[in-house]
């Protein structure tokens, strides 16, 4: 089975600075990786997904990840916020050698960008 | 893109009836679908997984009586809460497998069981 941990349930940060949302996972399988990012009462919107390839993962809003299989894993980054940024965040994993395996998320991740 | 629409977006209803949401893929056929709840500040948790033309899997600890699923065609999963209670109110989010093996969520529906 699959579980994901992200560290930081609030992350406080000044707009136009930089910001790493952390997120480690544990598998004894290869896995998928997710961000989805949440706006209040909405659905989740894609960020980035880690399949396979290069570890690097440019995503949606100038959103990046790296996937560090050794150390398990899969960190959200962005050089520059922005006031819009604010909102939740969820790292996510599923089960690469099954077809249609569920989506197994963080507890999440609640950024807050300062003005 | 992957479009996946859910239906409806908020709905309220008294205690003891049942509700009935739906969750379609719109330009793509989804033959897995899976149903999560969302309590208030908290993530996601995984309900069930729909599958079309069979039984939904439920996880540990969801009632298969309570909230019954029905995934009667490739682009058409229901949840349907019976007998609903103020403890069921939340945030049920359906989402679906799409073509580039990436999960489409649909925008969430808010029941409130007063």
């Amino acid at each position: 089975a699959q579980s994901v941990t992200q560290l930081d349930s609030q992350v406080p940060v000044f707009e136009e600075a930089p910001v790493e949302l952390r997120c480690n996972y544990s598998s004894s399988v290869s896995v998928y990786l997710f961000w989805y990012v949440q706006y209040p009462n909405q659905g989740l919107q894609l960020l980035l997904k880690y399949l396979s390839g290069s570890t690097l993962v440019k995503g949606i809003n100038g959103f990046e990840a790296e996937f560090n299989k050794s150390q398990t894993s899969f960190h959200l980054r962005k050089p520059s916020v922005h006031i819009s940024d604010t909102a939740e965040y969820f790292c996510a994993v599923s089960d690469q050698s099954r077809t249609y395996d569920k989506v197994i998320f963080g507890p999440g991740t609640s950024l807050s960008v300062i003005p | 893109g992957a479009v996946v629409s859910q239906h409806p977006s908020r709905v309220i209803c008294k205690s003891g009836t049942s509700v009935k949401i739906e969750c379609r893929s719109l330009d793509f056929q989804a033959t897995t679908m899976f149903w999560y709840r969302q309590f208030p500040k908290k993530s996601l948790m995984l309900m069930a997984t729909s599958n079309e033309g069979s039984k939904a899997t439920y996880e540990q600890g969801v009632e298969k009586d309570k909230f019954l699923i029905n995934h009667a065609s490739l682009t058409l999963s229901t949840l349907t809460v019976t007998s609903a209670h103020p403890e069921d109110s939340s945030f049920y989010i359906c989402s679906a497998r799409d073509r580039g093996k990436g999960y489409t969520f649909g925008s969430g529906t808010r029941l409130t069981v007063v």
